[in-house]
């Protein structure tokens, strides 16, 4: 595999599920990201990791928790959504070696909360 | 505060017209821009950048330059393709700090045959 992947593609769940979604990046970066991706809303960072520690926590609601075991893979763990959370769920990685690196998106995960 | 407006789409076009898609960027310091595509059912991946005023970025025919007077970064093909049907996303980054992405709402294209 090569780029960024992320799985599952699609999912859909109830409002008392537990879930995970799980991102990997073949690319040899340092850094990922969690954005959330909403019809006619500009792409919403929710999490960053540099070097596998969080940098960046953008007010999001507890029930999505990160977790970025090593600089290859990185997971979103969701419990008790809401239907608000439906959306498009992007994945990222890049390079932090000057600040303005490009970002590598993985396709997303579409997710739908009933 | 830092933002990035593009225009509002939906976008439709002939094959082989021109294309313009606006953007504008609101920014304290010096901010790389960047134009980024989403072809339906993928992510993004870029299309082209620019990273100091007056830089022009260019990719499979696309073309945009970094206008600091005017605090702009427009998107422009002389001539679309249907395979150039997708949404553009138009960002900046800069660092405060951490490093910090903003993309625009994006700007979805149609390209008729």
């Amino acid at each position: 595999e090569t780029g960024v992947t992320q799985t599952p593609r699609h999912l859909v769940m109830g409002m008392t599920n537990k879930k995970s979604l799980k991102c990997e990046q073949h690319l040899g970066h340092n850094a990922m990201y969690w954005y959330k991706q909403s019809a006619k809303k500009p792409l919403e960072l929710m999490f960053v990791y540099s070097l596998e520690e969080r940098v960046e926590n953008n007010s999001v609601p507890s029930r999505f928790s990160p977790e970025c075991p090593n600089s290859s893979h990185l997971f979103l763990h969701l419990h008790t959504l809401q239907p608000e959370d439906s959306a498009l769920y992007l994945c990222a990685s890049s390079q932090e070696g000057a600040a303005k690196e490009t970002q590598y998106f993985g396709p997303g995960t579409r997710l739908l909360v009933l | 505060g830092n933002s990035v407006t593009q225009m509002e789409g939906p976008v439709t076009l002939s094959e082989e017209a021109f294309l313009t898609i606006n953007c504008t960027y609101t920014a304290t310091g010096y901010p790389s821009l960047f134009w980024y595509v989403q072809y339906p059912g993928e992510g993004l991946q870029l299309l082209l950048k620019a990273t100091k005023a007056d830089d022009k970025g260019s990719n499979k025919g696309f073309e945009a330059t970094y206008r600091k007077e005017t605090t702009s970064f427009h998107l422009e093909k002389g001539s679309v393709q249907v395979s150039d049907s997708a949404v553009y996303f138009c960002a900046l980054t800069y660092t405060s700090g951490t490093y910090k992405y903003i993309f625009g709402t994006g700007t979805r294209l149609k390209v008729l045959a």
